[in-house]
């Protein structure tokens, strides 16, 4: 596609239910990336995936968090027994390869737990 | 760790004006990246600039452009002629260039610019 697409665009959840978060990057970006921004704060690295595997978790909060890129396109985040504190909105962006290339962003999935 | 400090949570400028936003940075690296990103009320950040450390020139892109101090640890950006459609939230961010550099971005907590008409 044109640019980084994010679905859903806002999310209202209950606490301790399941939320999956979909990134579809830039056509032939090899490269995606998903960060957190809470409110009032800036983006905060989550996970970094160079084709199919996850090169970096490091981001990750806890094991309830958890991210796929099965064919190297898509990605999916996905939150179990989600909490209050999960309530931010999430950023994908993709780049070709990596290194020098610069990062397109999405939108962003605002996610808000009640 | 690095980390990046933004100490102006809100600006204000007149249209046509010109307005300057501060960073500051912390890190130990002599080789990294310091960015710019643009952030309007859709949520899609938007790169507005990028400095490599190694360059002693300042970058410039249009009306924007940057001071890059790197013994000072300092990367503001100054606005020029500013405009209606700068209003948004800034963003400064820092990208290491070390052992297989990925874009995995420190980012400030922000600046919120007002542009008034």
């Amino acid at each position: 596609g044109a640019g980084v697409s994010q679905t859903p665009s806002n999310k209202v959840t209950e606490k301790g239910k399941y939320v999956e978060l979909r990134c579809d990057p830039i056509s032939g970006h090899t490269a995606l990336y998903w960060y957190r921004q809470s409110l009032g704060q800036g983006p905060e690295f989550l996970i970094y995936f160079q084709g199919t595997g996850a090169a970096d978790d490091s981001g990750l909060p806890n094991d309830r968090f958890f991210a796929v890129r099965p064919e190297g396109s898509v990605s999916t985040l996905k939150i179990q027994r989600t909490e209050r504190g999960d309530s931010a909105v999430y950023l994908c962006a993709s780049s070709l390869s990596d290194g020098a290339n610069v990062l397109t962003f999405g939108a962003g999935s605002r996610l808000t737990v009640l | 760790a690095q980390t990046v400090t933004q100490s102006q949570p809100e600006m204000s400028v007149q249209e046509a004006e010109t307005v300057t936003l501060s960073c500051t940075y912390d890190t130990s690296e002599s080789d990294y990246y310091l960015f710019w990103y643009k952030q309007p009320p859709s949520r899609q950040m938007i790169l507005v600039i990028r400095q490599e450390a190694y360059k002693q020139q300042n970058a410039t892109e249009n009306r924007f452009s940057v001071n890059f101090q790197k013994a000072a640890k300092s990367f503001s950006l100054k606005i020029s002629d500013s405009q209606l459609g700068d209003a948004a939230m800034y963003f400064c961010a820092y990208r290491s260039d070390y052992g297989g550099a990925t874009n995995k971005l420190i980012f400030g907590t922000g600046t919120l610019l007002a542009v008034q008409p």
